[in-house]
C-alpha cells in the first residue's frame, strides 16, 4: 500500500520560506505524477503544483511565481518550497499521488502538514 | 481557471436518507471530475473517479454520474459514518481546481 507522508516546520515566520518534504513509502515514485494541495483552517482545498518523477513541473499562478517543486527519485521523495509567506499561507499542506499522467484523480493523500505564519 | 461549484454548501441528514449533491463547471471538463470524502481532522479520500467509476473499497451506497459540466455524487441509504464534507475535483485544465465544498450534518 502506497503511503506518502509530509514533513517540514509546522511555524514560518512572515516573508521567509515554507519548506516541506512528502516520503513515498509503499511503492515507487518513478512514472507517477506528484502533488501539493492546500487547505487553510475551516476552508476548502486548494491545489498548489505538480511535478513528474522526471522533475516536469506546474505551478498555479495565483501563487505568483512564489512556489518551486523538486524530486529527489533516489530517496523517494519529492519537495516543496513557498517563499515570502504571509498569514494567508498557513493552512495544512497535503501531498498526493496522481497517475501516470498529471490529469488523473488523486488516489493517495499524506496525512498532512500543518504549517503556521506568525512571527 | 475552471470554476466549480458545489451545491448545496451544507445539509442536514438523517440514517438512511439517499443524498445527492452537485457539482457544475463553469466550462466542459468531459469526464474527468473526481469526488472526495473530507472527514474531520483526515485528508480527502479518493471516493469516485471520472464522473462515474467507482474505487475499490469504497462502498457501493457511493454513485456518481454527468458529464461536461454537471456531476451529482449520491449516496444511498447514508449512514452515521457517511458524515463528512465532499469535494469535487476537475483534472481537465490546469489550474486543476476543487469545488468548495459540501458539509453533511447528522440531524
Amino acid at each position: 500500500q502506497v503511503q506518502l507522508q509530509e514533513s517540514g516546520p509546522g511555524l514560518v515566520k512572515p516573508s521567509e520560506t515554507l519548506s516541506l518534504t512528502c516520503t513515498v513509502s509503499g511503492g515507487p515514485i518513478r512514472d507517477y505524477y506528484w502533488n501539493w494541495i492546500r487547505q487553510p483552517p475551516g476552508k476548502g482545498l486548494e491545489w498548489i503544483a505538480y511535478i513528474s518523477y522526471r522533475g516536469t513541473t506546474y505551478y498555479n499562478p495565483s501563487l505568483k511565481g512564489r512556489v518551486a517543486a523538486s524530486v529527489d527519485t533516489s530517496k523517494n521523495q519529492f519537495s516543496l518550497e513557498l517563499t515570502s509567506v504571509t498569514a494567508a499561507d498557513a493552512a495544512v499542506y497535503y501531498c498526493a499521488r496522481a497517475g501516470y499522467s498529471p490529469y488523473e484523480s488523486f488516489d493517495f493523500w499524506g496525512q498532512g502538514a500543518t504549517v503556521a505564519v506568525s512571527a | 481557471e475552471i470554476v466549480l461549484t458545489q451545491s448545496p454548501d451544507s445539509q442536514s441528514v438523517t440514517p438512511k436518507e439517499k443524498v445527492t449533491i452537485t457539482c457544475r463547471a463553469s466550462q466542459s471538463v468531459g469526464s474527468n471530475l473526481h469526488w472526495y470524502q473530507q472527514k474531520p481532522d483526515q485528508s480527502p479520500k479518493l471516493l469516485i473517479k471520472y464522473g462515474s467509476q467507482s474505487i475499490s473499497g469504497v462502498p457501493s451506497r457511493f454513485s456518481g454520474s454527468g458529464s461536461g459540466t454537471d456531476f451529482t455524487l449520491t449516496i444511498d441509504s447514508l449512514e452515521a459514518e457517511d458524515v463528512a464534507t465532499y469535494y469535487c475535483h476537475q483534472g481537465s485544465n490546469l489550474p486543476f481546481t476543487f469545488g468548495q465544498g459540501t458539509r453533511l450534518e447528522m440531524k
